[in-house]
Protein backbone atom coordinates (compact mmCIF):
# COMPACT_ATOMS: atom_id res chain seq x y z
CA UNK A 1 0.00 0.00 0.00
CA UNK A 2 1.58 3.14 -1.22
CA UNK A 3 2.00 5.75 1.86
CA UNK A 4 -0.28 8.54 0.03
CA UNK A 5 -2.51 7.33 -3.38
CA UNK A 6 -4.59 9.44 -5.62
CA UNK A 7 -6.16 8.88 -8.41
CA UNK A 8 -4.18 9.55 -11.17
CA UNK A 9 -7.06 10.31 -13.92
CA UNK A 10 -7.04 12.46 -15.77
CA UNK A 11 -10.26 14.40 -14.34
CA UNK A 12 -11.66 16.09 -16.68
CA UNK A 13 -14.15 19.07 -15.65
CA UNK A 14 -15.75 21.90 -17.99
CA UNK A 15 -15.46 24.97 -17.52
CA UNK A 16 -17.34 26.40 -14.46
CA UNK A 17 -17.74 23.24 -13.00
CA UNK A 18 -16.66 21.80 -9.90
CA UNK A 19 -13.58 19.34 -9.13
CA UNK A 20 -13.25 17.31 -6.79
CA UNK A 21 -9.90 15.47 -5.80
CA UNK A 22 -9.42 12.81 -3.35
CA UNK A 23 -6.53 11.68 -1.52
CA UNK A 24 -6.05 8.90 1.10
CA UNK A 25 -2.99 8.15 3.39
CA UNK A 26 -1.50 5.83 5.80
CA UNK A 27 -0.10 6.78 8.50
CA UNK A 28 -2.40 7.76 11.34
CA UNK A 29 0.88 9.90 12.83
CA UNK A 30 0.53 12.30 9.77
CA UNK A 31 -0.33 15.83 11.38
CA UNK A 32 -0.27 18.12 8.51
CA UNK A 33 -1.69 17.88 4.65
CA UNK A 34 -0.90 19.83 1.97
CA UNK A 35 -2.11 20.62 -1.90
CA UNK A 36 0.40 21.77 -4.59
CA UNK A 37 -0.65 22.46 -8.10
CA UNK A 38 2.23 21.38 -10.94
CA UNK A 39 1.77 22.87 -13.93
CA UNK A 40 3.71 20.82 -17.15
CA UNK A 41 7.07 21.42 -16.69
CA UNK A 42 6.69 23.98 -13.34
CA UNK A 43 7.71 22.90 -9.76
CA UNK A 44 5.42 22.66 -7.23
CA UNK A 45 3.43 25.19 -6.18
CA UNK A 46 1.67 25.32 -2.79
CA UNK A 47 -2.38 26.32 -3.15
CA UNK A 48 -3.58 24.69 0.05
CA UNK A 49 -2.61 23.66 3.69
CA UNK A 50 -4.71 21.84 6.24
CA UNK A 51 -3.88 21.05 9.61
CA UNK A 52 -7.52 20.38 11.42
CA UNK A 53 -10.53 17.89 11.02
CA UNK A 54 -13.17 19.87 8.78
CA UNK A 55 -13.37 22.60 5.68
CA UNK A 56 -10.82 25.23 5.07
CA UNK A 57 -11.65 27.85 2.25
CA UNK A 58 -9.44 29.98 0.29
CA UNK A 59 -10.91 31.79 -2.62
CA UNK A 60 -12.63 28.67 -4.68
CA UNK A 61 -10.71 26.15 -2.87
CA UNK A 62 -12.28 24.27 -0.52
CA UNK A 63 -10.00 21.36 1.11
CA UNK A 64 -11.68 18.93 3.35
CA UNK A 65 -10.05 16.11 5.75
CA UNK A 66 -11.26 13.38 8.05
CA UNK A 67 -8.75 12.09 10.24
CA UNK A 68 -10.56 9.14 11.11
CA UNK A 69 -10.91 8.17 7.76
CA UNK A 70 -7.79 9.15 6.79
CA UNK A 71 -8.82 11.08 4.06
CA UNK A 72 -8.48 14.72 2.32
CA UNK A 73 -9.84 16.18 -0.44
CA UNK A 74 -9.77 19.53 -2.57
CA UNK A 75 -12.83 21.13 -4.31
CA UNK A 76 -12.07 23.92 -7.10
CA UNK A 77 -15.31 26.13 -7.81
CA UNK A 78 -15.83 27.39 -11.10
CA UNK A 79 -13.19 25.86 -12.43
CA UNK A 80 -11.34 27.64 -14.86
CA UNK A 81 -8.60 26.09 -17.89
CA UNK A 82 -6.06 27.85 -16.22
CA UNK A 83 -6.45 25.39 -13.08
CA UNK A 84 -5.61 22.52 -15.84
CA UNK A 85 -2.19 20.77 -14.01
CA UNK A 86 -1.39 18.29 -12.06
CA UNK A 87 -2.69 18.54 -7.94
CA UNK A 88 -0.15 16.91 -5.86
CA UNK A 89 -1.44 15.68 -2.18
CA UNK A 90 0.99 15.51 0.33
CA UNK A 91 1.81 15.01 4.08
CA UNK A 92 4.01 15.33 6.97
CA UNK A 93 4.28 14.35 10.48
CA UNK A 94 5.74 16.95 12.18
CA UNK A 95 7.06 20.56 11.53
CA UNK A 96 10.40 20.35 9.84
CA UNK A 97 9.80 16.73 8.82
CA UNK A 98 9.63 15.29 4.83
CA UNK A 99 6.72 15.72 2.67
CA UNK A 100 5.07 12.41 1.50
CA UNK A 101 3.45 12.88 -1.59
CA UNK A 102 0.72 10.86 -3.67
CA UNK A 103 1.05 10.29 -7.51
CA UNK A 104 -0.85 13.04 -8.41
CA UNK A 105 -4.27 13.64 -10.01
CA UNK A 106 -3.89 15.40 -13.48
CA UNK A 107 -6.87 17.45 -13.80
CA UNK A 108 -8.32 19.05 -17.58
CA UNK A 109 -10.74 21.63 -17.70
CA UNK A 110 -12.55 21.81 -20.83
CA UNK A 111 -13.70 25.58 -22.13
CA UNK B 1 8.19 32.61 1.66
CA UNK B 2 11.53 32.71 0.25
CA UNK B 3 12.89 33.30 -3.28
CA UNK B 4 14.56 29.95 -4.23
CA UNK B 5 16.69 29.81 -7.59
CA UNK B 6 18.53 26.92 -8.78
CA UNK B 7 21.46 26.35 -11.25
CA UNK B 8 21.50 24.87 -13.75
CA UNK B 9 17.91 25.03 -14.81
CA UNK B 10 18.42 22.15 -17.10
CA UNK B 11 21.34 20.06 -18.42
CA UNK B 12 22.26 17.33 -20.66
CA UNK B 13 24.54 14.62 -19.54
CA UNK B 14 27.10 11.74 -21.03
CA UNK B 15 26.67 8.75 -18.74
CA UNK B 16 29.44 8.29 -15.99
CA UNK B 17 29.84 11.78 -15.60
CA UNK B 18 28.89 14.03 -12.96
CA UNK B 19 26.35 17.02 -12.38
CA UNK B 20 26.18 19.82 -9.16
CA UNK B 21 22.86 21.30 -8.94
CA UNK B 22 22.85 24.68 -6.66
CA UNK B 23 20.39 25.73 -4.41
CA UNK B 24 19.82 29.06 -3.64
CA UNK B 25 17.90 31.23 -1.06
CA UNK B 26 17.38 35.22 -0.85
CA UNK B 27 17.15 34.45 3.27
CA UNK B 28 18.10 32.42 5.58
CA UNK B 29 16.31 29.06 6.10
CA UNK B 30 16.67 25.98 8.84
CA UNK B 31 15.51 23.34 6.71
CA UNK B 32 16.47 22.73 2.99
CA UNK B 33 15.56 19.36 1.36
CA UNK B 34 16.51 17.45 -1.99
CA UNK B 35 13.47 16.00 -4.30
CA UNK B 36 13.79 13.63 -7.53
CA UNK B 37 10.62 13.63 -10.13
CA UNK B 38 11.20 10.99 -12.46
CA UNK B 39 9.41 11.37 -15.49
CA UNK B 40 5.66 11.16 -15.45
CA UNK B 41 6.14 10.55 -11.79
CA UNK B 42 5.66 12.40 -8.16
CA UNK B 43 8.32 13.61 -5.67
CA UNK B 44 10.70 11.39 -3.82
CA UNK B 45 12.95 12.82 -1.19
CA UNK B 46 16.41 12.05 -1.40
CA UNK B 47 17.74 13.41 1.24
CA UNK B 48 17.73 16.42 4.18
CA UNK B 49 20.26 18.88 3.32
CA UNK B 50 21.90 19.66 7.51
CA UNK B 51 24.26 22.74 7.48
CA UNK B 52 27.25 21.51 8.68
CA UNK B 53 27.08 18.58 8.90
CA UNK B 54 26.02 15.43 6.72
CA UNK B 55 22.87 14.89 4.56
CA UNK B 56 20.35 12.62 6.24
CA UNK B 57 19.74 10.26 3.10
CA UNK B 58 16.00 8.41 2.58
CA UNK B 59 15.97 4.79 1.46
CA UNK B 60 17.01 3.83 -1.38
CA UNK B 61 19.68 6.76 -1.59
CA UNK B 62 22.93 7.04 -0.95
CA UNK B 63 25.95 9.51 0.13
CA UNK B 64 28.58 7.60 -2.51
CA UNK B 65 25.76 8.47 -6.05
CA UNK B 66 24.15 11.72 -4.47
CA UNK B 67 26.49 13.51 -2.07
CA UNK B 68 24.87 16.76 -0.59
CA UNK B 69 26.33 20.08 1.00
CA UNK B 70 25.08 22.88 3.05
CA UNK B 71 28.20 25.06 4.15
CA UNK B 72 25.76 27.36 4.88
CA UNK B 73 21.95 28.63 6.04
CA UNK B 74 21.35 30.04 2.10
CA UNK B 75 23.23 27.64 -0.21
CA UNK B 76 23.09 23.87 -1.05
CA UNK B 77 24.25 21.84 -3.46
CA UNK B 78 23.28 18.31 -4.92
CA UNK B 79 26.13 16.14 -6.74
CA UNK B 80 24.67 13.20 -9.31
CA UNK B 81 27.88 11.01 -9.36
CA UNK B 82 28.69 8.49 -12.53
CA UNK B 83 25.13 9.24 -13.75
CA UNK B 84 23.08 6.72 -16.00
CA UNK B 85 20.11 7.10 -18.38
CA UNK B 86 18.06 6.24 -14.96
CA UNK B 87 18.72 9.63 -13.33
CA UNK B 88 17.11 11.58 -15.71
CA UNK B 89 14.47 13.37 -13.88
CA UNK B 90 13.84 16.90 -12.19
CA UNK B 91 15.56 17.60 -9.27
CA UNK B 92 14.13 20.09 -6.79
CA UNK B 93 15.61 21.95 -4.00
CA UNK B 94 12.83 22.57 -1.00
CA UNK B 95 12.99 25.23 2.04
CA UNK B 96 11.29 25.53 5.46
CA UNK B 97 11.90 27.69 8.23
CA UNK B 98 12.32 31.25 6.42
CA UNK B 99 13.76 33.45 9.20
CA UNK B 100 14.44 30.57 11.51
CA UNK B 101 10.87 30.15 12.09
CA UNK B 102 10.63 25.99 10.94
CA UNK B 103 6.78 25.54 10.17
CA UNK B 104 5.76 22.55 8.01
CA UNK B 105 5.12 24.59 4.95
CA UNK B 106 7.64 23.63 2.08
CA UNK B 107 8.41 25.84 -0.74
CA UNK B 108 9.90 24.62 -4.02
CA UNK B 109 12.94 26.08 -6.39
CA UNK B 110 12.26 25.91 -10.07
CA UNK B 111 14.07 22.73 -10.41
CA UNK B 112 16.91 21.03 -12.37
CA UNK B 113 15.72 18.83 -16.02
CA UNK B 114 18.49 16.56 -16.48
CA UNK B 115 18.88 14.66 -19.47
CA UNK B 116 21.38 11.82 -19.27
CA UNK B 117 22.02 10.18 -22.52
Amino acid sequence: QKEVEQNSGPLSVPEGAIASLNCTYSDRGSQSFFWYRQYSGKSPELIMSIYSNGDKEDGRFTAQLNKASQYVSLLIRDSQPSDSATYLCAVTKAAGNKLTFGGGTRVLVKP
Amino acid sequence: SAVISQKPSRDICQRGTSLTIQCQVDSQVTMMFWYRQQPGQSLTLIATANQGSEATYESGFVIDKFPISRPNLTFSTLTVSNMSPEDSSIYLCSVDGVSGRVTDTQYFGPGTRLTVL
